[in-house]
């Protein structure tokens, strides 16, 4: 199978514009989370979606949005950009059900870099 | 809440060195515990998991033991080589329904030659 894909992997906005990233998961999967790495924060959890739903959200401001459309792929928007914002975005993807279903296989992320 | 706790890093070992990376929990009930590595550049990759308490995952000389009464997940390998040097993170899940992964903070490992 194929692994999880990212889109694009690097990107260059400036502060006040709007971003959309897209990752497309394993076939089969229908559960897409998504997480923002930063060296100083870390690993933060933005929020999940499966079937078409989300059905966890980290602690984000609005201007973090998702969605998941019905073939599983998923999409993550990002309107106003601000210097802190730039990092490194993970795309997870897992069964989301069922025996080893929590097991989350990553993709190699979008860096997002904010001028 | 949720958490999980890992020793701090950065790690620094010579090459053929015991690896011990420390990692504790909290949660309710049992939940699957799982072990990431992130080599530089790169997304995070599943290295080995245990879903039930006394379980040992296992892969590529790692290895990780449930233990239920300790709350503890720790990473050891028996002798590290000069790629294993990344990030690895130690993480829970309960089940797999609502609730999300909780990851810990990560541990930066540096194997030298």
């Amino acid at each position: 199978k194929a692994g999880v894909t990212q889109t694009p992997r690097y990107l260059i906005k400036t502060r006040g514009q709007q971003v959309t990233l897209s990752c497309s998961p394993i076939s089969g999967h229908r559960s897409v989370s998504w997480y923002q790495q930063t060296p100083g924060q870390g690993l933060q959890f933005l929020f999940e979606y499966f079937s078409e739903t989300q059905r966890n959200k980290g602690n984000f401001p609005g201007r973090f949005s998702g969605r998941q459309f019905s073939n599983s792929r998923s999409e993550m928007n990002v309107s106003t950009l601000e210097l802190g914002d730039s990092a490194l975005y993970l795309c997870a993807s897992s069964p989301g059900i069922g025996d080893g279903g929590e097991t989350q296989y990553f993709g190699p992320g979008t860096r997002l870099l904010v001028l | 809440g949720n958490s999980v706790t890992q020793m701090e890093g950065p790690v620094t070992l010579s090459e053929e060195a015991f690896l011990t990376i420390n990692c504790t929990y909290t949660a309710t009930g049992y939940p699957s515990l799982f072990w990431y590595v992130q080599y530089p550049g790169e997304g995070l990759q599943l290295l080995l998991k245990a879903t039930k308490a006394d379980d040992k995952g296992s892969n590529k000389g790692f290895e990780a033991t449930y233990r239920k009464e300790t709350t503890s997940f720790h990473l050891e390998k028996g002798s590290v080589q000069v790629s294993d040097s990344a990030v690895y993170f130690c993480a829970l899940k309960r089940g797999s329904g609502y609730d999300k992964v909780i990851f810990g903070p990560g541990t930066s490992l540096s194997v030298i030659p």
